[in-house]
């Protein structure tokens, strides 16, 4: 059973960098052509993409955050992993990550609240 | 402001059926690229209840079912639960913003 955990600080300053990772179990995170995503979910809103990667490492990211985010995948640890730079309040945001499965939002994490402030 | 239009609430009865609609262009769901659909219980993460348009994951009811045509996707609820009640957000692709995943603003459902 694919399970997902994020990890990560739960306060961040502004101007900082917000630093996730998203732990995978029950599935290796290089099998097949599977991608792996970030979404936030700002208080008491709808879903955000925020971005996700393949196991190839190939990125595709939503335009509005393009260039403060950067997502990785770490194969030898199974796991990937989300920076956000340049953190301001709006950035404050359950944060999950998911793994695709038949191109939609299969497997999800729990979700993590990140806060900014300082 | 979403990429993807759906009504922000809906309701109905135990019992009762109900649509939520969700309205996409050409560059998403006109463009060919699947509808999903997901169900978010409150103070959990999302669910996946309709991949594919119409297909259901293992352990949805049938009572789940999705539609697309053109550009626009359905979501329909028969027989309602009590345990229905959620936000429920389709979700999709788009070629205008760099392939990336598009969302629906969510549906409130309020089982009366």
């Amino acid at each position: 059973q694919v399970q997902l955990q994020e990890s990560g600080p739960r306060l961040v300053k502004p101007s900082q960098t917000l630093s996730l990772t998203c732990n995978v179990s029950g599935d290796s995170i290089s099998s097949g052509d599977s991608y792996w995503s970030w979404i936030r979910q700002h208080p008491g809103k709808g879903l955000e993409w925020v971005g996700y990667v393949y196991n190839s490492g190939h990125t595709y990211y939503n335009p509005s955050l393009k260039s403060r985010v950067d997502i990785s995948i770490d194969t030898s640890k199974n796991q990937f992993s989300l920076r956000l730079t340049s953190v301001t309040a709006a950035d404050t945001a359950v944060y999950y990550c998911a793994r695709e499965l038949d191109y939609a939002l299969g497997y999800w994490g729990q979700g993590i609240l990140v806060t900014v402030s300082s | 402001q979403s990429v993807l239009t759906q009504p922000p609430s809906v309701s109905g009865a135990p019992g009762q059926r109900v649509t939520i609609s969700c309205t996409g262009s050409s560059s998403n769901i006109g463009a060919g690229y699947d509808v999903h659909w997901y169900q978010q219980l409150p103070g959990t993460a999302p669910k996946l209840l309709i991949y594919g348009d119409s297909n259901r994951p293992s352990g949805v009811p049938d009572r789940f079912s999705g539609s697309k045509s053109g550009t626009s996707a359905s979501l329909v609820i028969s027989g309602l639960h009590v345990d229905d009640e959620a936000d429920y957000y389709c979700q999709s692709f788009d070629s205008s913003l760099d392939n990336s995943g598009v969302f629906g603003g969510g549906t409130k459902l309020t089982v009366l």
